[in-house]
């Protein structure tokens, strides 16, 4: 479904802490659920995606769990840095990447 | 690689006026650009999908004749904001997908009308 435009949830972490954000997705069809990082006034980045018939997958110091019982996706980072400061979304991608909505993102704030 | 690039980044204008925004893939051939608007603190919205060749297919709520999309080749699409409002000031953000591939974005245009 449609995302909704609401105000941003903020997760304060340690550096060197490990951090979780989670998400909740709508759309049981979706074949791919992709994680992105959005800086201030810059585009969206691609982090890492999960096709749906996976429940785990690992990059370099991030881990994206799909739960799709309870329709929950989360994002894991290592050993989180400064640089990781940065709002995350979550999306469900309909016919792979041929239409991508977005959720309501999270704001990371690591504490130095 | 799968660099997509925005132009402008960010433009000022007075009420009334159209501004087109430009949305380029520079490395690969993009046979599906993409159109997204960002109000502040939200997340990102879409507003249209675009096909090289053919008419862009609109999101529900989005007016096609005020956002006059162009896909002219499979490396450039246009985003024209006709007679634009302060309420239209927002962030606008392009994507680009390659057949098969993901979809890669552009910086964003921040758009602010007077």
């Amino acid at each position: 479904g449609e995302s909704v435009g609401l105000h941003l949830p903020t997760l304060s972490v340690q550096e060197g802490d490990n951090s979780i954000i989670n998400c909740a997705y709508s759309n049981s069809a979706s074949d791919y659920f992709i994680w992105y990082k959005q800086e201030s006034g810059k585009g969206p980045q691609f982090i890492i995606d999960i096709r749906s018939n996976m429940d785990k997958r690992q990059g370099q110091r991030v881990t994206v769990l799909l739960n799709k019982t309870v329709k929950h996706l989360s994002l894991q980072i290592a050993a989180t840095q400064p640089g990781d400061s940065a709002v995350y979304f979550c999306a469900e991608g309909l016919g792979g990447y041929q239409k991508v909505t977005f959720g309501i993102g999270t704001k990371l704030q690591v504490i130095p | 690689g799968a660099v997509v690039s925005q132009h402008p980044s960010r433009v000022i204008c007075k009420s009334g006026t159209s501004v087109k925004i430009e949305c380029r893939s520079l490395d690969f051939q993009a046979t599906t650009m993409f159109w997204y608007r960002q109000f502040p603190k939200q997340s990102l919205m879409l507003m249209a999908t675009s096909n090289e060749g053919s008419k862009a297919t609109y999101e529900q709520g989005v007016e096609k004749d005020k956002f006059l999309i162009n896909h002219a080749s499979l490396t450039l699409s246009t985003l024209t904001v006709t007679s634009a409002h302060p309420e239209d000031s927002s962030f606008y953000i392009c994507s680009a997908r390659e057949q098969g591939a993901g979809q890669y974005f552009g910086p964003g245009t921040r758009l602010l009308v007077l």
